[in-house]
């Protein structure tokens, strides 16, 4: 079975700009996660969804970073007027209903966003 | 105030040793916890968890150690293979009554191990 892809798998942008990053998680998994991780830094959690909702997003930095799960499978994390110290890479993973089934997360391979 | 410590940043192994990745947290109420490997340019790949109300869970090559009254936990793998060169992170989860799942990583051990 297919594993969380998430793309694009690299993204350049210019300070000031909009982007998008985009997730698609393993089929089944009804729980969604985005972090972010810096050099030298494990990942650092942003937020989690469950289904459609936003169960936890105490993670988000400021108001500049939204994300979406409209239908509860994809997830797309936004980032407005991108800033220098947004240069990292993206993490989404997934996992089953945590109260149902063990905690772990399963990720992808991230996308690596760099504002110039 | 970093909750999840790893405060070694790489370590070395002969092939067909132990080695031995340690992690310290600061928070009582973690209540699950997770090793996680990466390889270059992948993401974290799952490989061993622990819940709070036990001390030792062993998979294979591979047994994680909890000891919550130190608020440490240790990852061995016995024996070293060259494949299990990686860097390891160090995860907690807050329990909250189940409000959340997020997990809390540390910085990551580089492990190498030596032919």
């Amino acid at each position: 079975g297919a594993g969380v892809s998430q793309t694009p798998s690299n993204k350049v942008t210019e300070k000031g700009k909009y982007v998008e990053l985009r997730c698609d998680p393993i089929s089944g998994h009804t729980a969604l996660y985005w972090y972010r991780q810096s050099l030298g830094q494990g990942p650092e959690f942003l937020i989690y969804f469950q289904g459609t909702g936003a169960a936890d997003d105490s993670g988000l930095p400021n108001d500049r970073f939204f994300a979406v799960r409209p239908e509860g499978s994809v997830s797309t994390l936004k980032i407005q007027r991108t800033e220098r110290g947004d240069s990292a890479v993206y993490l989404c993973a997934s996992s089953l209903t945590p109260r149902l089934a063990g905690n772990e997360q399963f990720f992808g391979p991230g996308t690596r966003l760099t504002v110039l | 105030d970093q909750q999840v410590k790893q405060n070694s940043p790489s370590l070395s192994v002969q092939e067909g040793r132990i080695s031995i990745l340690n992690c310290d947290y600061t928070n009582s109420m973690f209540d699950y916890f997770l090793w996680y490997k990466k390889y270059p340019a992948e993401g974290p790949t799952f490989l061993i968890s622990i819940s709070s109300i036990k001390d030792k869970n062993e998979d294979g090559r591979f047994t994680v150690f909890l000891n919550k009254s130190a608020k440490h936990l240790s990852l061995h793998i016995v024996p070293s293979q060259p494949g299990d060169s990686a860097v390891y992170f160090c995860a907690a989860r807050s329990g909250q009554g189940g409000a959340t799942n997020k997990l809390i990583f540390g910085t990551g051990t580089l492990l190498a191990v030596q032919p």
